[in-house]
């Protein structure tokens, strides 16, 4: 079955940027999604297919994919942005979801 | 403001059985596939299962196949879940979420959770 890799932190100081990969064999043929949860809260979709922002969520994010590694970049970073973030494709031999492991995101 | 809203969750001894029930409202449910994802505690998200627009396509994970049965009722707006041969492992917080109509789209709209906890 396929497998996202995320690290399992990533830290950061105010008002840097914050880049949190996550990684998958053939990544870039995949549709990807990005989620936020912060704590006690469901999950938020952050991101659509790699770099499509739904409405509401800033432009201080974004997402790319290069090779095997989908990255999801939040620009000056907020003590508000501090959250679990999630990546997730689909496998499309047996169109069930996978989630990647999680990275928690510490906003120093 | 759409909305989902999880019930049914509750202690449960292991080898039990439990429905969850997930009810949406103000979007038109029976047009959009439908999932249930669990989060045990301290840890990510772990899909469980997937049921089509009209119900008749359903998939499971591994760990839910045989044991749990994902249905939906459209008329009233409500997803089910049904898990039997409940294990310690099983305990977590399950979502349901609102899949996209795109084949691979996202899970755009999700509820807060019902807490299963299986347990002696």
């Amino acid at each position: 079955s396929y497998v996202l890799t995320q690290p399992p932190s990533v830290s950061v100081a105010p008002g840097k940027t914050a880049r949190i990969t996550c990684g998958g064999t053939n990544i870039g043929d995949k549709s990807l999604h990005w989620y936020q949860q912060k704590p006690g809260q469901a999950p938020v979709v952050v991101m659509y297919y790699d770099n499509d922002r739904p409405s509401g969520i800033p432009e201080r994010f974004s997402g790319s994919t290069s090779g095997n590694t989908a990255t999801l970049t939040i620009s000056r970073v907020e003590a508000g942005d501090e959250a679990d973030f999630y990546c997730q494709v689909w496998d499309d031999t047996n169109d069930h979801p996978v989630f990647g492991g999680g990275t928690k995101l510490t906003v120093l | 403001e759409v909305h989902l809203l999880e019930s049914g969750g509750t202690l449960v001894q292991p080898g039990g059985s439990l429905r969850l029930s997930c009810a949406a409202s103000r979007f038109p449910f029976n047009n959009f596939p439908m999932a249930w994802v669990r989060q045990a505690p301290g840890k990510g998200l772990e899909w469980v299962s997937t049921i089509s627009a009209s119900g008749t396509t359903t998939f499971y994970s591994d760990s839910a196949n045989g044991r749990f049965t994902v249905s939906r009722d459209n008329s009233k707006s409500t997803l089910f879940l049904h898990l039997s041969g409940l294990r310690a492992d099983d305990t977590a917080l399950y979502y349901c979420a609102k899949k996209g109509l795109p084949r691979y789209d996202a899970f755009d709209l999700w509820g807060q959770g019902t807490m299963v906890t299986v347990s002696s």
